[in-house]
């Protein structure tokens, strides 16, 4: 089994529906995160938890919502899906280390297969 | 906001030629990492690179970390097929990843 799990896999939906793709991980990590990767664009970041109760804005949040049900759930939602947020989503993992001039960094980031959401 | 310029975005090349991929910042990163995608799955990492002036090689891969932590490049030699990807440089910076917006490589048989 994958140490983290996206799902669904593949999804289409209307404008104006709300979408809920889940994430799971078994590498018992503290840190997840939500990026979005379209054509060109690279991976961008949606948002991102450190722990149950820390919940950051990434560089694209307007239009997302997050809830981190547990350590080793992190969901993110669409409350009124557009067709812009058509996308290749992933969630990812980390551990946390340390380092003497930034202080805490994010270390290899685990991904999950990704979720394709078409929105119509 | 820390940005990674990654190039080229495209490349195309015979099987058995060299190429390098270069990223390069403003910034400073604590470390740099280059991870791999292929059509379908996530990124997998390749290799952590984390001493200004570090060279890695993993098999015909090298991999080389700026003097002053701010840029990094990837080359291959003798390109082989099973080496077509996307190519993502991704710096650490405090608390999150910054991501290049990736190579896509063709390697022709």
């Amino acid at each position: 089994d994958a140490d983290v799990t996206q799902t669904p896999r593949n999804r289409i939906t209307k404008t104006g529906k709300r979408i809920m793709l889940e994430c799971s991980q078994t590498k018992g990590h503290d840190r997840m995160y939500w990026y979005r990767q379209d054509p060109g664009l690279g991976l961008r970041l949606i948002y991102y938890s450190f722990d149950v109760k820390d919940i950051n804005k990434g560089e694209i949040s307007d239009g997302y919502s997050v809830s981190r049900q547990a350590q080793a759930k992190f969901s993110l939602s669409l409350e009124s899906a557009i067709p812009n947020q058509t996308a290749l989503y992933f969630c990812a993992t980390s551990e946390l280390k340390s380092d003497p001039y930034f202080g805490g960094v994010a270390g290899e980031l685990f991904f999950g297969e990704g979720s394709r959401l078409t929105v119509l | 906001t820390q940005l990674l310029e990654q190039s080229p975005q495209f490349l195309s090349i015979q099987e058995g030629e060299n190429l390098t991929v270069y990223c390069n910042s403003s910034s400073v990163f604590s470390s740099l990492q280059w991870y791999r995608q292929e059509p379908g799955e996530g990124p997998v990492l390749l290799v952590t690179v984390v001493t200004g002036g570090e060279v890695k090689k993993l098999k015909r891969l090298t991999f080389q970390f700026g003097d002053a932590r701010k840029d990094s490049s990837l080359h291959i030699t003798a390109a082989q097929p099973g080496d077509t990807g996307l190519y993502l440089c991704s710096g650490a910076g405090s608390y999150q990843l910054t991501f290049g917006k990736g190579t896509k490589l063709s390697v022709i048989p």
